[in-house]
């Protein structure tokens, strides 16, 4: 079973727009990953945060975490259309990525 | 460096054959997830095999098995198919560095008729 819940289940903005996804989770966890997967392949891996960090910058990313909410948010500013795709929050509880636990997913659809 | 390979692509099989699907993880990667994915129950961990020997299970009937070989190529099985396992099945392979992520294969699509 998922660990947990990810909203919106769908998400639409116009190119330019900031997109916001949150992720919530059930247990205490290693670290939070978050992966964006395109039309049904494989998952790539798009920014990592410790259970001890709160916040991670990587370009356009910003992920916050809050392990005292067991919740997670990832910020893409000024979307482009090859963002679209469905993004995922995984949480690893082994201290290693062998063992993910996913949850729901996003699906971003950003339109020119 | 070469990513993740799974072979094949695409599958089709008729109810109650078996399938083996195959990995081939980063080199240098000890570690092979499989995560099965569906519309309805998403993205879900079905094992983990870490120098050969399987380190990890998911809520998976026996139908589901798998193996690594010693060059860390892992292959999963699923007999006696059934509609329900039609499914993306994606293979990852990662390190046992702490903090670290998983990189995943393109996935097989199999579809069970």
């Amino acid at each position: 079973s998922q660990q947990g819940e990810e909203d919106p289940q769908a998400l639409s903005i116009q190119e330019g727009e900031n997109a916001t996804m949150n992720c919530s989770y059930k247990t205490s966890i290693n670290n939070l990953q978050w992966y964006r997967q395109n039309s049904g392949r494989g998952l790539v891996h798009l920014i990592l945060i410790r259970s001890n960090e709160r916040e991670k910058h990587s370009g356009r990313l910003r992920v916050t975490l809050d392990t005292s909410k067991k919740s997670s948010s990832l910020l893409i500013t000024a979307s482009r259309a090859a963002d679209t795709a469905s993004y995922f929050c995984a949480t690893d509880f082994t201290g290693t990525a062998s063992k993910l636990t996913f949850g729901t997913g996003t699906r971003l659809q950003v339109t020119l | 460096k070469a990513g993740v390979t799974q072979t094949p692509r695409y599958l089709i099989k008729t109810r109650g054959q078996q399938v083996t699907l195959s990995c081939s993880p980063i080199s240098g990667h000890r570690s092979v997830s499989w995560y099965q994915q569906t519309p309805g129950q998403g993205l879900q961990f079905l094992f983990e095999y870490f120098s050969e020997t399987q380190r990890n299970k998911g809520n998976f009937p026996g139908r589901f098995s798998g193996r690594q070989f010693s060059n860390s190529r892992s292959e999963m099985n699923v007999s006696t198919l059934e509609l329900g396992d039609s499914a993306l099945y994606l293979c990852a392979s990662s390190t046992t560095q702490a903090n670290t992520e998983a990189f995943f294969g393109q996935g097989t699509r199999l579809t069970v008729v």
